[in-house]
C-alpha cells in the first residue's frame, strides 16, 4: 500500500527566504506526482504536476523535482511571500491503483512579514 | 480554466437523513472523484468514476454510494447520515485515467447533528 510522508509538518519563515518542502513515497511505481496548495477551509489548488518520466517542473517561483527511484520529491519556493502561507500537499498517482491519488498529511507554511 | 463546482459550501443535516452532495465539472473530464478530509487523517478517497455509470470503491466507501448519470455530474449519497460522517468533502476531476492532473472543487463542509 502506497504511503506518502511530508516533512516538515509545519514551517515558519521570514518573508524573502527560499524554502524546501519534502515529500517521500514508499512505492516507486507511480504515474505522476502532484503538489497542491490549500488555504484554510478551501479546496485544493493544483500547483505542479510531474509525470513519472520527468525530473522537474517549474511554475513561476515554484520548482518541483522528482526522484522516482528513491521515492522523493521536493517543492522549492523562491523568495517566499506572506501570500504563500497555506498548507502544501503532495499526492502520488499510481502503483496498483492508477488514477487514484494518495496524499501526504501536508506541510503548514507560515511566511511572516 | 477547469472549473469544478460543488452544490453547497456548508451543509447541516440530522442523523438518519439521506444526504446528496453534487459535483459538476465543465471540462468534459472522464474521471471524477470524491474525497473526505479530516484533521489528522488527511484526504481519503471514497469513490471514483472513470465513465458515465461506472464507479469504483475507494479506500473508505462504507456508508456512501455514488451516482454518475451524466459525464459532467458526480453525486455522493449518504444513505443514512451519521455523526462520524461530519467532514469536509472534496470533489475532483481529471481528463483521463492515470496520467492527468486532478482539479478540485471548493469543498462542502458537512455537519451531521
Amino acid at each position: 500500500k502506497q504511503e506518502v510522508t511530508q516533512i516538515p509538518a509545519a514551517l515558519s519563515v521570514p518573508e524573502g527566504e527560499n524554502l524546501v518542502l519534502n515529500c517521500s513515497f514508499t512505492d516507486s511505481a507511480i504515474y505522476n506526482l502532484q503538489w497542491f496548495r490549500q488555504d484554510p477551509g478551501k479546496g485544493l489548488t493544483s500547483l505542479l504536476l510531474i509525470q513519472s518520466s520527468q525530473r522537474e517542473q517549474t511554475s513561476g517561483r515554484l520548482n518541483a523535482s522528482l526522484d522516482k527511484s528513491s521515492g522523493r520529491s521536493t517543492l522549492y519556493i523562491a523568495a517566499s511571500q506572506p501570500g504563500d502561507s497555506a498548507t502544501y500537499l503532495c499526492a502520488v498517482a499510481g502503483g496498483t491503483s492508477y488514477g487514484k491519488l494518495t496524499f501526504g498529511q501536508g506541510t503548514i507554511l507560515t511566511v511572516h512579514p | 480554466d477547469v472549473k469544478v463546482t460543488q452544490s453547497s459550501r456548508y451543509l447541516v443535516k440530522r442523523t438518519g437523513e439521506k444526504v446528496f452532495l453534487e459535483c459538476v465539472q465543465d471540462m468534459d473530464h472522464e474521471n471524477m472523484f470524491w474525497y473526505r478530509q479530516d484533521p489528522g487523517l488527511g484526504l481519503r478517497l471514497i469513490y471514483f468514476s472513470y465513465d458515465v455509470k461506472m464507479k469504483e470503491k475507494g479506500d473508505i466507501p462504507e456508508g456512501y454510494s455514488v451516482s454518475r448519470e451524466k459525464k459532467e455530474r458526480f453525486s455522493l449519497i449518504l444513505e443514512s447520515a451519521s455523526t462520524n460522517q461530519t467532514s469536509m468533502y472534496l470533489c475532483a476531476s481529471s481528463l483521463r485515467f492515470g496520467g492527468n492532473e486532478q482539479f478540485f472543487g471548493p469543498g462542502t463542509r458537512l455537519t451531521v447533528l
